[in-house]
């Protein structure tokens, strides 16, 4: 099992663009949040799916939606890109009130 | 709202010294902490967490609720101990959202 895994790697956009990012999660695992992560700073919560619906949702505007698909996967997309969504946008998956929570590698957006 | 503060972004210390990394929460109910660790070039992992009090790689965290605190401590500070430290809080029956602190960056010199 590769555990969570994350695509792409990294990711340049301008402001103004759309991105998609991607996510599987660990094997088992039916439950995917996502975290931003700005430079120098903890993750903050975005969201989190459950059974393909948003259970859950942090401090961030409708910009930021996402989707979990029928096999858990999950995207996260970001729309009208600011300067200030430069971060590093973590993955981490779970069971609903599973122990902890298993994180991906991340993904590195950098807005221009 | 709650609220997870890691005072210090950096501690640096010797090896074979002892390590406290200070966490603080607000939160008024009953939370679970958790400790996550990154090292360098790896992804974030769960550490410990209050529930289980257990040592893992010679680190322990006790819940103060009356001091809303979450310190992890280790006796002797190794040199592969050197990575960002997080305190996270969890709400109960909240499902499975983190709130994070800041972080602390550990160093441990030779």
């Amino acid at each position: 099992d590769a555990g969570v895994t994350q695509s792409p790697t990294h990711l340049i956009k301008t402001r103004g663009q759309q991105v998609t990012l991607r996510c599987s999660p660990k094997s088992g695992h039916d439950t995917v949040s996502w975290y931003q992560q700005a430079l120098g700073q903890g993750p903050q919560f975005i969201f989190q799916y459950y059974e393909e619906e948003e259970r859950q949702r942090g401090n961030f505007p409708d910009r930021f939606s996402g989707h979990q698909f029928p096999n858990y996967s999950s995207e996260l997309n970001v729309n009208a890109l600011l300067l200030g969504d430069s971060a590093l946008y973590l993955c981490a998956s779970s069971l609903l009130l599973g122990p902890g929570q298993y994180f991906g590698p991340g993904t590195r957006l950098t807005v221009l | 709202a709650q609220r997870v503060t890691q005072p210090e972004k950096l501690l640096s210390v010797f090896k074979g010294a002892p390590v406290e990394l200070k966490c603080n929460y607000s939160y008024s109910g009953s939370p679970e902490l958790f400790w996550y660790v990154q090292y360098s070039r790896q992804r974030l992992q769960l550490l410990l967490r209050h529930i289980s009090r257990e040592s893992i790689k010679g680190f322990t965290a006790d819940l103060n609720k009356g001091e809303t605190s979450f310190h992890l401590k280790k006796p002797f500070a190794q040199e592969e101990d050197s990575a960002m430290y997080y305190c996270a809080l969890r709400i109960n029956n909240a499902g499975n959202m983190l709130t994070f602190g800041g972080g602390t960056r550990l160093m441990v010199k030779p």
